[in-house]
């Protein structure tokens, strides 16, 4: 959905660097999220920010920070990079009704 | 934590008969369950949704049951197409939480 957007699409690092995934959005929606998905394993929820000021954990948050900018962008890090951190990362956004719309994902490979 | 069961893993079709895939979930209290398709390289998007307080919604050639009592839900698609051809994700939210099962790759043969 190109309301949805995440920089960058691709990337690669090394153990222990710190990268910063990226995402926007236009919908005008005040729920955010960040999952990951591994293949065999679905997506897993990292982070969920409801609004600016509000910040909760999801299911798998150990390793991953996140900052809630501005209502439109929300950013995932990760402080030191491992390898097992190497998966398919998407944003999402979503109503209060639940519906969720999620970017084009962000392929991270650490090395 | 909810849990979310999705079968099969692997789906193939002839092109116009139809597909099910069926998910299971633990938490009594879940109150929405969505399907979504990606595609190749994409994101998942949306397909079909359900609420807890209906137990059947249809839009077009798909559709979604639910059974609260035995906590599964399924999904079908009718007259299958080609451009069908995806992976299928069901979903429950619990909480302000939502999860995922782990996915049906649907291939339809033309």
């Amino acid at each position: 959905d190109a309301d949805v957007t995440q920089t960058p699409r691709n990337r690669i690092t090394k153990t222990g660097k710190r990268i910063m995934l990226e995402c926007s959005q236009t919908k005008g929606h005040d729920r955010m999220y960040w999952y990951r998905q591994d293949p065999g394993l679905g997506l897993r929820l990292i982070y969920y920010s409801f609004d600016v000021k509000d910040i909760n954990k999801g299911e798998i948050s150990d390793g991953y920070s996140v900052s809630r900018q501005a209502q439109a962008k929300f950013s995932l890090s990760l402080e030191s990079a491992i390898p097992n951190q190497t998966a398919l990362y998407f944003c999402a956004t979503s109503e209060r009704t639940g519906v969720q719309y999620f970017g084009p994902g962000t392929r991270l490979t650490v090395l | 934590g909810e849990n979310v069961e999705q079968h099969p893993s692997t789906l193939s079709v002839q092109e116009g008969d139809s597909a099910v895939i069926k998910c299971t979930y633990s938490d009594s209290a879940s109150n929405y369950f969505p399907w979504y398709k990606q595609e190749l390289g994409k994101g998942p998007q949306l397909i079909i949704d359900i609420r807890s307080n209906v137990g059947e919604k249809k839009d077009q050639r798909i559709a979604v049951t639910l059974n609260k009592t035995a906590k599964h839900f399924s999904l079908h698609i009718t007259e299958t197409q080609p451009e069908d051809s995806a992976v299928y994700f069901c979903a429950a939210r619990a909480g302000n939480q939502f999860y995922f099962g782990t996915g049906t790759s649907l291939t339809v043969i033309p």
